[in-house]
């Protein structure tokens, strides 16, 4: 059964303060993906992995920075958390798309989302 | 102008409904599409991929229209387990957009 973890399920910062959020899958994925979700907003990409150390800016990096140091794991990292960035964050990850083949190679597996929460 | 487009809903159906959604898309040049669904306080988990000619999975029809860019959803015979939030999703090679989702209540 696939999985991706999330080292959190809530938590709570103080403006100012350095945040890690930390994910892992088991499922050899190449790609890897990190979201937040606001309600009306919906899911908005952050930051996405493609291969180790290789990271490429989603629609709202402002703020954000990424490590990916192993193929399992991807963190976001909050440089100085502000209230701004209460929200949810989803990791997500996806094998590589294979050239010529349209079928679900794409499909994304999510991790069950960290709550953050700044003061 | 955002990737993806959704109607936000809510959509509030009786059980026994057929109830359609529809998504927008920009960028033709993308690869793959699908439909997410989203329960209350859990993770998107993926419903279907939507295919160029059009494919189904029980009572869920999904749709590709690449001229007018858009994908739709077709649910018939509503459930109430059918209550959730959809999120259609658009890849471009390995990066994925989604549209801010449908919510969707059926009631008894």
């Amino acid at each position: 059964d696939v999985k991706v973890t999330q080292s959190s399920r809530y938590l709570v910062k103080r403006t100012g303060e350095k945040v890690f959020l930390e994910c892992v899958q088991d499922m050899d994925h190449e790609n890897m993906f990190w979201y937040r979700q606001d309600p009306g907003l919906g899911l908005r990409l952050i930051y996405f992995s493609y291969d180790v150390k290789m990271k490429e800016k989603g629609d709202i990096p402002e703020g954000y920075s990424v490590s990916r140091e192993k193929k399992e794991r991807f963190s976001l990292i909050l440089e100085s958390a502000s209230t701004n960035q209460t929200s949810m964050y989803l990791c997500a990850s996806s094998s590589i798309r294979l050239a010529g083949i349209t079928s679900s190679y794409n499909e994304q597996f999510f991790g069950p989302g960290t709550r953050l929460t700044v003061l | 102008r955002k990737e993806v487009e959704q109607d936000p809903g809510p959509f509030n159906v009786p059980e026994g409904a057929t109830v359609a959604f529809n998504c927008t898309y920009s960028n033709s040049a993308s690869q793959s599409f699908f439909w997410y669904r989203q329960d209350c306080r859990k993770e998107p988990k993926l419903l279907m991929s939507v295919y160029s000619s059009g494919n189904e999975d029980g009572r869920f029809t999904a749709q590709l229209n690449r001229a007018s860019q858009y994908i739709s959803l077709l649910i018939r015979d509503s459930k109430l387990s059918d209550s959730a939030t959809y999120l259609c999703g658009k890849g471009n090679n390995n990066d994925m957009r989604f549209g801010a989702g449908t919510r969707l209540t059926v009631k008894p």
